[in-house]
This record gives structure tokens, C-alpha cells and sequence, in this order.
């Protein structure tokens, strides 16, 4: 079966211009988490939806993110006024189940890049 | 609050070799530990996890890890290493209550023949 997708693959914007990623995770899971993994540093987790339930938007960095997650399904990251430190790999993953028993599927990332 | 040390940046051992990762966890309470692999052009993939029990986890790929809560570690081990295992390697703690993961910085496996 299909899993997790995350487009676009790479994406080279100019300082200051907004991004959309967009993650499709697997078809049935419940929860869906977005990281970003920057050059030597471990995933910073950014935010977390389950079903229908409001998104945990603890780990955004700043306002300039936000997420939203249509009909449970596709998962669409946003990031405005982009900047240089924005840059990054931004990777989603989803899993069947709630909490943090159950095992998280990634995507591949996107990587970001702002000049 | 809650971190995750790898302090091994980089490792290179020699096929058919041992394998030890070093993983230290900051964290209050039952932490849940998690070790995943990431490959040149790979998404992470679960290499095996603990929430309790025995504190021996076995994994895919044949891993192993092992749990011990007085030295808050959580070492990822493989008896003999294949040159297909070299990638990066992140440990992650979980809380019981909560949705919050937190990952170490990673250790990069070389593996020369």
C-alpha cells in the first residue's frame, strides 16, 4: 500500500515569499505530525492533528507558520514571510493511532531552501 | 523537560563488526523510547521501541536495544554490521500523556568493508 507523500520534494523560494507543503498520509490514520530537520540537528517536532480533535500547535517556531488538516485526511503547512533560518527539511508522518504507542510512518521531507 | 542526547555525531565501524549507539534520554517519568533509521534518500523508519516490560527490545534489521532506567540510557546494538546499515540513526523519547516526540541530533554509520 501507499505511504505517507509529501510534495513537493524540494522547493527553492526567495526570502520574504510565502510555501505551501502538503503531506498525504496513509489512508485510516487518525494522527498526523509535521517536524523539521535542519542541517545537524535532530526533528523539532511542530505540530500534531488527531481526528477531529484541535491540532497541538505547541511546536511552531513563530506565527509566520501554521497547518491545517482537511476532512482528517491531507495536511497542508504553510509558511509565510519566508526566511533564511526557514530553511530546512520539513517531514511529515501519520499514524494509525492516537498518543505515542503507535508507530509513526514518515514521508520522505521536503526540503526547503530560502535565499 | 523532556531531551534526547546522541553523543556520538559520527561512527564508522568495519562490516561484520559490532555496532553500539549511544542514546541518553532526559525525562521524569515512563519515558517511551524510540530508535528510527533514515537512509540517503529515505524517510525514517522504526527500528524498534519501548514502552515497558522487558527492558530487551528487539527490532528489525536485527537490532537490539536495551532499556536501563538508572543510567537513562537507551543503546541501540547489532552483533554484525552489513554495509546496508549505514545511515543515520535517531533516538526519540515520547511522553506517556502527550503527542510530543523529541529526537536526538543523530549518529551517521559509516561502514567500510
Amino acid at each position: 500500500g501507499a505511504g505517507v507523500s509529501q510534495s513537493p520534494s524540494n522547493k527553492v523560494t526567495e526570502k520574504g515569499k510565502d510555501v505551501e507543503l502538503r503531506c498525504d498520509p496513509i489512508s485510516g490514520h487518525t494522527a498526523l505530525y509535521w517536524y523539521r530537520q535542519s542541517l545537524g540537528q535532530g526533528l523539532e517536532f511542530l505540530i500534531y492533528f488527531q481526528g477531529n480533535s484541535a491540532p497541538d500547535k505547541s511546536g511552531l517556531p513563530s506565527d509566520r507558520f501554521s497547518a491545517e488538516r482537511t476532512g482528517g485526511s491531507v495536511s497542508t503547512l504553510t509558511i509565510q514571510r519566508t526566511q533564511q533560518e526557514d530553511s530546512a527539511v520539513y517531514l511529515c508522518a501519520s499514524s494509525l493511532l492516537a498518543g505515542n504507542t503507535d508507530t509513526q510512518y514518515f514521508g520522505p521531507g521536503t526540503r526547503l531552501t530560502v535565499l | 523537560a523532556q531531551s534526547v542526547t546522541q553523543p556520538d555525531i559520527h561512527i564508522t565501524v568495519s562490516e561484520g563488526a559490532s555496532l553500539e549507539l549511544r542514546c541518553n534520554y532526559s525525562y521524569g517519568a515512563t519515558p517511551y523510547l524510540f530508535w528510527y533509521v533514515q537512509s540517503p534518500g529515505q524517510g525514517l523508519q522504526l527500528l524498534l521501541k519501548y514502552f515497558s516490560g522487558d527492558t530487551l527490545v528487539q527490532g528489525i534489521k536485527g537490532f537490539e536495544a536495551e532499556f536501563k532506567r538508572s543510567q537513562s540510557s537507551f543503546n541501540l546494538r547489532k552483533p554484525s554490521v552489513h554495509w546496508s546499515d549505514a545511515a543515520e540513526y535517531f533516538c526519540a523519547v515520547g511522553r506517556q500523556y502527550g503527542n510530543q516526540f523529541y529526537f536526538g541530533t543523530g549518529t551517521s554509520l559509516t561502514v567500510i568493508p
